[in-house]
């Protein structure tokens, strides 16, 4: 398996709902990105969390990481219609500045 | 709010053509790449761009692919001799430092015929 993998591929739920998303890496991080994706669409940055941290909040969102499991997960609470995309991971090792990214989760939020 | 902006949003090309695709990264970054995303797959790593010179680069990015800042503003992706399977969405990226967000721009749907 890859850097960056997230599961579930696809989540479907209904407005008003939390939904979880996962994402596992393989090496050691400097620090790792959320991502979300309309289809077809740009890449818009939602939050970064350094090696050093834990949780990170932004609005609705809720980021944790553990990188004693090299694992993290993006928490959208209350969802919305709107919050309907794919939600990628990204991660950032050592020297290298290049991100690397996992497949994604497919979000569904069905009104 | 600043923003990296890409252009054109949608390019389609004969294959065997020369493409360029343009980006204006957030004006006070230093760091710039290219990434790609084959329609369905994930987003893959081509090129990264600090001072002026290639820092790093993938094994797709080959002989075919060059990239340029050409002034202060622009940084630009150049495919010499396009193939089918270069259709894809490609995607610039601009960040302040290496642990710092990085920004993308809205993408360039590249499509060879």
């Amino acid at each position: 398996s890859q850097q960056g993998e997230e599961d579930p591929q696809a989540l479907s739920i209904q407005e008003g709902e939390n939904a979880t998303m996962n994402c596992s890496y393989k090496t050691s991080i400097n620090n790792l990105q959320w991502y979300r994706q309309n289809s077809g669409r740009g890449l818009v940055h939602l939050i970064l969390i350094r090696s050093n941290e834990r949780e990170k909040h932004s609005g609705r969102l809720r980021v944790t990481l553990d990188t004693s499991k090299k694992s993290s997960s993006l928490l959208i609470t209350a969802s919305r219609a709107a919050d309907t995309a794919s939600y990628f991971c990204a991660t950032n090792a050592g020297n290298n500045r290049k991100l690397i990214w996992g497949l994604g989760t497919s979000l569904a939020v069905n009104p | 709010e600043p923003e990296v902006t890409q252009t054109p949003s949608h390019q389609v090309t004969q294959m065997g053509q020369e493409v360029i695709l343009r980006c204006v990264p957030i004006s006070n970054h230093l760091y710039f790449y290219w990434y790609r995303q084959i329609l369905g797959q994930k987003v893959e790593f081509l090129v990264s761009f600090y001072n002026n010179e290639i820092s790093e680069k993938s094994e797709i990015f080959d002989d075919q692919f060059s990239v340029e800042r050409p002034d202060g503003s622009n940084f630009t992706l150049k495919i010499r001799s396009t193939k089918l399977e270069d259709s894809a969405m490609y995607f610039c990226a601009s960040r302040e430092a290496t642990n710092t967000e990085a920004f993308f721009g809205q993408g360039t749907r590249l499509t060879v015929v």
